[in-house]
């Protein structure tokens, strides 16, 4: 049982690249989200998706999409990306029943120069 | 909107001693829930202890327990007999359920160091 896998777990890309973070959950939880890390700050939610073929903005989604793939993956995408995107991301899943925690994968670093 | 306010970010305890960590949210909701993380060098992020809003019964966890006052809007972690692997990132988070997601709001951490 792998939990929440992330990849890749290090990226670097300039200015105006393109690159799609992957996620994937086999806990067979119905909620994803995806979240940044700045220094110094909590993780703060890009975008979610309650369930398959659902996915809502969360407070910083300036610059991302996301595809809810199906149940068991949730990729995050920079279209064209930003020195102001350099962050850690993490992805996480819940299940709608029960204790409500949210289970977080190992993360992404990703520089942007 | 809710906030979730750490106002502490470092502190430092020595081993084997009880450490407190503070946290408070502003919120208008009266069912929610409340969590405690940890965040090691590792960079995972772990859950240590969870609280339902509508339990008075504060929540324990091994060595874990909190401090919730509802009306204060006060959710303290306390970490007894503490240990060098509770070196540490800790973040507060708040969650009121929304429809069928639930999305965690994020203090901006305390970092706490145990001394050997």
């Amino acid at each position: 049982n792998a939990g929440v896998t992330q990849t890749p777990k290090f990226q670097v890309l300039k200015t105006g690249q393109s690159m799609t973070l992957q996620c994937a959950q086999d806990m067979n939880h119905n909620s994803m989200y995806w979240y940044r890390q700045d220094p110094g700050m909590g993780l703060r939610l890009i975008y979610y998706s309650a369930s398959e073929g659902t996915t809502d903005k969360g407070e910083v989604p300036n610059g991302y999409n996301v595809s809810r793939l199906n149940k068991r993956e949730f990729s995050l995408r920079l279209e064209s990306a930003a020195p102001s995107q350099t962050s850690v991301y993490f992805c996480a899943s819940s299940e709608w029943e029960g204790g409500r925690e949210q289970y977080f994968g190992p993360g992404t670093r990703l520089t942007v120069t | 909107a809710q906030t979730v306010t750490q106002s502490q970010p470092e502190m430092s305890v020595q081993e084997a001693e009880t450490v407190t960590l503070s946290c408070t949210y502003d919120t208008s909701e009266n069912n929610y829930y409340l969590f405690w993380y940890k965040q090691p060098p590792s960079r995972q992020m772990i859950l240590v202890i969870r609280q339902e809003a509508y339990k008075q019964q504060n929540a324990t966890e091994n060595r874990f327990s909190v401090n919730f006052q509802k009306a204060a809007k006060s959710f303290s972690l306390k970490i007894s007999d503490s240990q060098l692997g509770d070196t540490a990132m800790y973040f507060c988070a708040f969650m009121k359920p929304m429809d069928s997601s639930y999305k965690l709001i994020f203090g901006s951490g305390t970092r706490l160091l145990v001394r050997p």
